[in-house]
């Protein structure tokens, strides 16, 4: 079983509006981190965030973290053409340093 | 540019062989993994090393082996024990193994069979 997903697993909006995409995982984390995959490329980070952290910004990312809820979201505000891509959630095992484990993404369409 | 760079981007195998995926890195980084992408799902954890000559089994390292003889180099064989091989497959690198480190990934090679 997989220790993050996220939800939804597809979403199409139109360029300029804003996508949520959501991640829940399972067991307590230290940190979880956001990855981009563009079509047919490795993926990029985006963005960590510490499990005593509530909200991390970068450009046009927000990212909160609910670790009562043990869920975290991921915010692209004013959405482009480019934003398309699958996003993941990579949360680590509390008892585990090295063991950091991918979802099975969500994938975003903005359409121009 | 620094980066890590995977060939080649498309391999056929052919029932019976083994096929070997390059990976290298000019990060400097110590930490370099391999995962397996199958379609709808997320990365899947092969093997990974922390340092050069030493390397861990990840959650799916049946009908794969690698080797970690130089610090920029973590290549991939895919075995003919490895029966459903078709999938991209990822190398990633990191400064050292830990969880709050980022991983910096390659583009990845797209195995098929023949």
């Amino acid at each position: 079983s997989q220790q993050g997903e996220e939800d939804p697993q597809a979403l199409s909006i139109q360029e300029g509006e804003n996508a949520t995409m959501n991640c829940s995982y399972k067991t307590s984390i230290n940190n979880l981190q956001w990855y981009r995959q563009n079509s047919g490329r490795g993926l990029v980070h985006l963005i960590l965030i510490r499990s005593n952290e509530r909200e991390k910004h970068s450009g046009r990312l927000r990212v909160t973290l609910d670790t009562s809820k043990k869920s975290s979201s991921l915010l692209i505000t004013a959405s482009r053409a480019a934003d398309t891509a699958s996003y993941f959630c990579a949360t680590d095992v509390l008892t585990s340093y090295d063991k950091v484990i991918f979802g099975p993404g969500t994938s975003l369409s903005v359409i121009p | 540019d620094g980066g890590i760079t995977q060939s080649p981007k498309y391999l056929f195998r052919k029932e019976g062989q083994n096929v070997t995926l390059s990976c290298e890195q000019n990060l400097n980084h110590d930490a370099m993994y391999w995962y397996r992408q199958d379609p709808g799902q997320g990365l899947r954890l092969i093997y990974y090393s922390q340092i050069v000559n030493d390397f861990q089994k990840g959650d799916i390292a049946e009908g794969y082996s690698v080797s970690r003889e130089k610090k920029e180099s973590f290549p991939l064989t895919v075995t003919s024990a490895q029966k459903n091989p078709t999938a991209f497959y990822l190398c990633a690198s990191s400064i050292k193994v830990a969880y709050n480190q980022p991983q910096h990934f390659g583009d990845g090679t797209r195995l098929s069979i023949l």
